[in-house]
């Protein structure tokens, strides 16, 4: 079993569509969660950050973390054709003072007009 | 501020020759980690360096390849006789490090590995 579950997709959805994605993970010992958008071919962008279980909110986005069920959540509201990208989670131990991150495989997101 | 960099963008290798992809860190970053992606997987955490030392190696394969961040100038990964099982993108991310931040990392564009 991987330590990080996420479905590859790809998922397409209208424009306007609220967007789910979800990952699962097994280690307990994971202490971040992340969430990363990566466009084609260019790195991997930071969306959201959270420690604690429960529900954080960024303009149209929002992370949610269940840690006693190991399962966190992004949800995208008013999806636009330029969320259209590979949404990767991405679950932290610590190392050295700072973070290393397992990342699941990525969902492929097409938002078509 | 610019952002992380890479080069060189594409790298072409045959096998056996040896490749340096070279990662320069955000001004004010101290600290840089190294991932690789391989196609139709998920990015897979290699090293974490900061200056001069070694913090974490648990993701870099025990043979052909290292990794370091001299006092001065870009943190190098190097990969001894290449073999085609190691054409990936690479990417380098920095931090800053600083004390009671959430410590996010920058990622650059990556490094296009082609062993033929």
């Amino acid at each position: 079993q991987k330590e990080v579950e996420q479905d590859p997709g790809p998922l397409s959805v209208p424009e306007g569509a609220i967007v789910s994605l979800n990952c699962t993970y097994s280690n307990s010992a994971f202490q971040y969660f992340m969430w990363y958008r990566q466009y084609s071919r260019k790195g991997p962008e930071l969306l959201m950050y959270t420690y604690s279980s429960g529900n954080k909110e960024d303009g149209r986005f929002t992370a949610q973390v269940d840690k006693s069920s190991k399962y966190i959540s992004l949800f995208i509201r008013d999806s636009q054709p330029s969320d259209s990208a590979t949404y990767l989670c991405a679950m932290g131990r610590a190392s050295g003072g700072s973070y290393i991150p397992t990342f699941g495989r990525g969902t492929s997101l097409i938002v078509h007009p | 501020n610019a952002g992380v960099m890479q080069n060189p963008r594409h790298l072409v290798r045959r096998r056996g020759q040896e490749a340096r992809l070279r990662c320069s860190p955000m001004k004010g970053h101290s600290h840089v980690y190294w991932y690789r992606q391989l196609p139709e997987e998920g990015l897979k955490f290699m090293v974490y360096l900061q200056k001069e030392n070694i913090i974490d190696e648990s993701g870099m394969p025990k043979e052909r390849f290292s990794a370091e961040f001299p006092k001065e100038g870009p943190s190098i990964l190097r990969i001894q006789q290449v073999v085609r099982g190691d054409s990936a993108a690479y990417f380098c991310a920095s931090s800053p490090r600083l004390a009671g931040s959430t410590d996010t990392q920058y990622f650059g564009p990556g490094t296009r590995l082609t062993v033929l």
